[in-house]
């Protein structure tokens, strides 16, 4: 079983659309859990981190996590097309190491 | 401006070849990383350095070599590259490394290994 599992996608939603994307872990230890956004060409930047369990929240983004099912989550509300992009969970697992899952592609069609 | 940059950005060459790829950071960061991310799998941390002469090996380290003579830089060498290492590449560095600090990636490097 891999450490994270996050479906590929695609994902097409239509502008305005609230937007689910999520991933699974296995380690019940892991506390510290981040999702990047990778637009195409670019490197993955940092959109959202969160630790242990609850919701956060920075504009039309809410990380959520929910350690006793071992789910993470993050909501997008009235979805742009700007936020066409790669979205990675990502998971600190301590001694200088991240995992990140494969991520899932997001399409917002105007 | 604060920034990771990698050379080249795209890279065909051929199996066996040794080639370097550069990465540098302008942030005075301690802690630098190398993933490769192929379809499927998501991003793989390759080797990582928590400081200058102090590196480790990640979960995919097998055919790739670093070092960390200069706090700025983190080259990543292939020694005899070969078809498996057909990836995209990106280095990556944060102030320390641990847990609160985030990651700064660099564009990318498209490599081909024929």
């Amino acid at each position: 079983q891999k450490e994270v599992e996050q479906d590929p996608g695609p994902l097409s939603v239509p502008e305005g659309a609230i937007v689910s994307l999520n991933c699974t872990y296995s380690n019940s230890a892991f506390q510290y859990f981040m999702w990047y956004r990778q637009y195409s060409r670019k490197g993955p930047e940092l959109l959202m981190y969160t630790y242990s369990s609850g919701n956060k929240e920075d504009g039309r983004f809410t990380a959520q996590v929910d350690k006793s099912s071992k789910y993470i989550s993050l909501f997008i509300r009235d979805s742009q097309p700007s936020d066409s992009a790669t979205y990675l969970c990502a998971i600190y697992t301590g001694g200088f190491k991240t995992i990140f899952g494969a991520g899932t592609r997001l399409f917002v069609k105007a | 401006e604060a920034q990771v940059t990698q050379n080249p950005r795209y890279l065909i060459t051929v199996t066996g070849k040794k080639l370097t790829v550069t990465c540098s950071q302008n942030m005075n960061h301690e802690y630098m990383s190398w993933y490769r991310q192929d379809p499927g799998l998501g991003l793989r941390q390759i080797y990582y350095s928590m400081n200058v002469e102090v590196t480790d090996k990640g979960d995919v380290p097998e055919g790739y070599k670093v070092s960390r003579k200069e706090k700025r830089n983190f080259p990543l060498i292939l020694e005899s590259p070969s078809p498996n290492q057909t990836s995209l590449y990106f280095c990556a560095s944060s102030a320390t490394g641990d847990e609160e600090e985030t990651q700064y990636f660099g564009p990318g490097t498209r490599l081909l290994v024929l």
